[in-house]
């Protein structure tokens, strides 16, 4: 069965500084992963997603993950944090081909000024 | 890509009354499903929308409570039933693309059950 486990309900950075959410995933084939964020009172935008070939994703809004097999991570990065990506970041997985997907606990990003 | 967009976005009902939440899709989408994200929680998947026969519903979840419908490829209902405080949650659909790659997600329905 799949299952994703999200490192840190609560991230907090200062603006300017690295963002790193962690992101580790449990699938008996290889997996479609997926970053999702959810600013406050809307729905879920896709962020970036790795299916096959490369495992370094680059995503919208500078945002990119690193598909790790051996590691079984999706980590999620972004080099300068802004205060516009404070919000619910949510890391998923599904094994049949993107058809049903497990979400992750979420993270919460705080970016301080 | 496809755009979905659900109705209502939100609503107040009282307890013991239902509500349909209805999802269309502006393409067709092979795979359509519901999720509850209950206050400040993640996503929980309510089951899987089957067009033309019953839904398939997660461990958790059952059919009288949560009936859905998939009429055609670009539309689908979930009804809430017998609603109690508890049931206070957004609803979202989503649907999948024909490549199964991507999850297209509706902007939810915010449910407060008074």
């Amino acid at each position: 069965a799949q299952s994703v486990t999200q490192l840190g309900s609560h991230v907090s950075v200062s603006e300017g500084a690295l963002v790193l959410l962690r992101c580790n995933y449990s699938s008996s084939v290889p997996p479609y992963l997926f970053w999702y964020v959810q600013y406050p009172n809307q729905g879920l935008q896709l962020l970036l997603k790795y299916t096959t070939g490369a495992t370094l994703v680059k995503g919208i809004n500078g945002f990119e993950a690193e598909f790790k097999k051996s590691e079984t991570s999706f980590h999620l990065t972004k080099p300068s944090a802004h205060m516009s990506d404070a919000a619910e970041y949510f890391c998923a997985v599904s094994e049949d081909g993107g058809f049903k997907t497990i979400f992750g606990a979420g993270t919460r990003l705080f970016v301080k000024a | 890509s496809a755009v979905i967009s659900q109705k209502p976005s939100r609503d107040i009902c009282q307890r013991g009354t239902s509500l349909t939440i209805q999802c269309q899709v502006d393409s067709q989408v092979t795979m359509m499903f519901w999720y509850r994200q209950q206050p400040g929680q993640s996503l929980t998947l309510i089951a899987t929308a089957n067009q033309g026969s019953e839904a398939t519903y997660e461990s958790g979840f059952v059919i009288d409570k949560f009936p859905i419908s998939r009429p055609n490829l670009t539309f689908s209902t979930l009804t809430v039933s017998n609603l109690s405080p508890e049931d206070s949650s957004i609803y979202l659909c989503s649907g999948g693309d024909q490549t199964g790659e991507t999850q297209y997600f509706g902007p939810g329905t915010r449910l407060l059950v008074l």
